[in-house]
């Protein structure tokens, strides 16, 4: 298995610009994770998916930011308007259930916003 | 005060010596305790992953759990410069691996 699959590995916007970052999950995972991680917040849980089915969006910081999962291999990130705090490493992690196997994680997108 | 509290260090030591990496946390709730090795510019990575309290020990890495002091250690014996890395500690409670919760990481550097 070629694990958690991320793009772009590094992305350079301009503030205002829309963003999207993609992940391909593990094969069989039925839960995905997007995670932030910055310096000052550490590893900061966004939203998740369960069946393709988002569970909990509590994370996600602003409107600005969306995510989809139209099917089992492929889940989005926007973000749009960005801004340059919203610069980070963006994490996709994917996990096989609720049996407390943790988590598998992409190499992340750098993403700076100038 | 965080749920989970652990020292960013950064923590510098020669190669051979013994690393102790710890974390604290606030929720008895916790049962799964998990370690990640991030190393620069990659994703977190697990390492060593236990239930409830007591030892596990897996080639040079040893994990402890202390509920009771809500107290988990990651030790590192013979320490390498490949051991050079970030170190996340993680928790869970029972049947919700989907609330996750990571301390802020310990950057590790083994000096050869």
């Amino acid at each position: 298995d070629a694990g958690v699959i991320q793009s772009p590995r590094h992305e350079v916007t301009e503030m205002g610009q829309e963003v999207t970052l993609r992940c391909k999950p593990i094969s069989g995972h039925d839960y995905l994770f997007w995670y932030r991680q910055t310096m000052m917040r550490g590893l900061e849980l966004l939203i998740y998916f369960n069946n393709n089915v988002p569970i909990d969006d509590s994370g996600m910081p602003e409107d600005r930011f969306s995510a989809k999962m139209p099917n089992a291999s492929f889940s989005t990130l926007k973000i749009q308007p960005s801004e340059p705090r919203d610069s980070a490493v963006y994490f996709c992690a994917s996990s096989p259930g609720t049996g407390d196997y943790g988590y598998t994680f992409g190499s992340g997108t750098r993403l700076t916003v100038v | 005060q965080k749920e989970v509290e652990q020292d960013p260090g950064p923590l510098s030591v020669p190669e051979g010596a013994i690393v102790s990496l710890n974390c604290t946390y606030s929720n008895s709730a916790f049962q799964y305790f998990m370690w990640y090795r991030q190393y620069s510019r990659k994703g977190p990575e697990l390492l060593m992953y236990t239930y409830s309290s007591g030892n596990k020990e897996d080639g040079r890495f040893t994990a402890q759990v202390d509920k009771s002091s809500k107290y988990i250690s990651l030790f590192i014996r013979d320490s390498q410069p490949s051991d050079s890395a970030t170190y996340l500690c993680a928790m869970s409670v029972p049947n919700n691996n989907n609330d996750m919760r990571f301390g802020a990481g310990t950057r590790l550097t083994v000096k050869p």
